[in-house]
């Protein structure tokens, strides 16, 4: 199964930007990308997700490199309610469509 | 209110002694999802559902079960829990795999 690996802490300051990476170098042609957070004490909450071009939400920006080995989830303006777990998450597709592979994690900080 | 919720929040068991924790979704939605998340380890899929009656594991099935009877309903039983189970477990639910996930408040599990 494909996994994703991410840096276990980042540090930001408020009302920066900030840009968590994602590598998946076992991805397969199938797999999307999704990323959800998790705010201390509350389960998962989706952020956006894509397959193969740059997406962007109210949320943030998913930027896919060309050969879908990593990705960038890009917070324009970080505030302090963004302090949370990020996950970076394989959906698989093909004959495991439906599952779901999580990474461990990134830690994020936000400084006043 | 759109919801996910699970049932009960917390709860202290025994070695051996069946339990089932509930959860539920009010959003009409056809994916179904149990995962279970530990310190060191985040959050690791045990079983996710297509729709009724349609069932399939995810990376830790071992010691759980689950059915699907009902599009709204997706109980998780553990039929003979051990210690290696002490866990906070998560139900999610989305319209269909490729839809962002909801997810309930947890259920924290304690097996003694």
């Amino acid at each position: 199964d494909a996994k994703t690996t991410q840096p276990n802490s980042m540090e930001s300051n408020e009302e920066e930007p900030v840009h968590l990476p994602c590598n998946h170098s076992t991805i397969s042609g199938t797999d999307y990308i999704h990323w959800y957070r998790q705010l201390p004490s509350q389960g998962p909450e989706y952020v956006i997700h894509g397959l193969t071009s740059n997406v962007n939400n109210r949320m943030a920006s998913l930027a896919i490199a060309e050969d879908r080995k990593s990705s960038t989830l890009i917070l324009h303006r970080a505030t302090l309610r963004d302090a949370a777990v990020y996950y970076c998450i394989l959906r698989a597709g093909g004959t495991s469509y439906g599952k779901l592979t999580f990474g461990q994690g990134t830690i994020l900080t936000v400084h006043p | 209110e759109a919801q996910v919720t699970q049932n009960p929040r917390y709860l202290i068991t025994v070695t051996g002694k069946k339990l089932t924790v509930t959860c539920s979704q009010n959003m009409n939605h056809e994916y179904m999802s149990w995962y279970r998340q530990d310190p060191g380890l985040g959050l690791r899929q045990i079983y996710y559902s297509m729709n009724v009656e349609v069932t399939d594991k995810g990376d830790v099935p071992e010691g759980y079960k689950v059915s699907r009877k009902e599009k709204r309903n997706f109980p998780l039983i553990l039929e003979s829990p051990s210690p290696n189970q002490t866990s906070l477990y998560f139900c999610a639910s989305s319209l269909s795999i490729g839809n962002e996930q909801y997810f309930g408040p947890g259920t924290r599990l304690t097996v003694t």
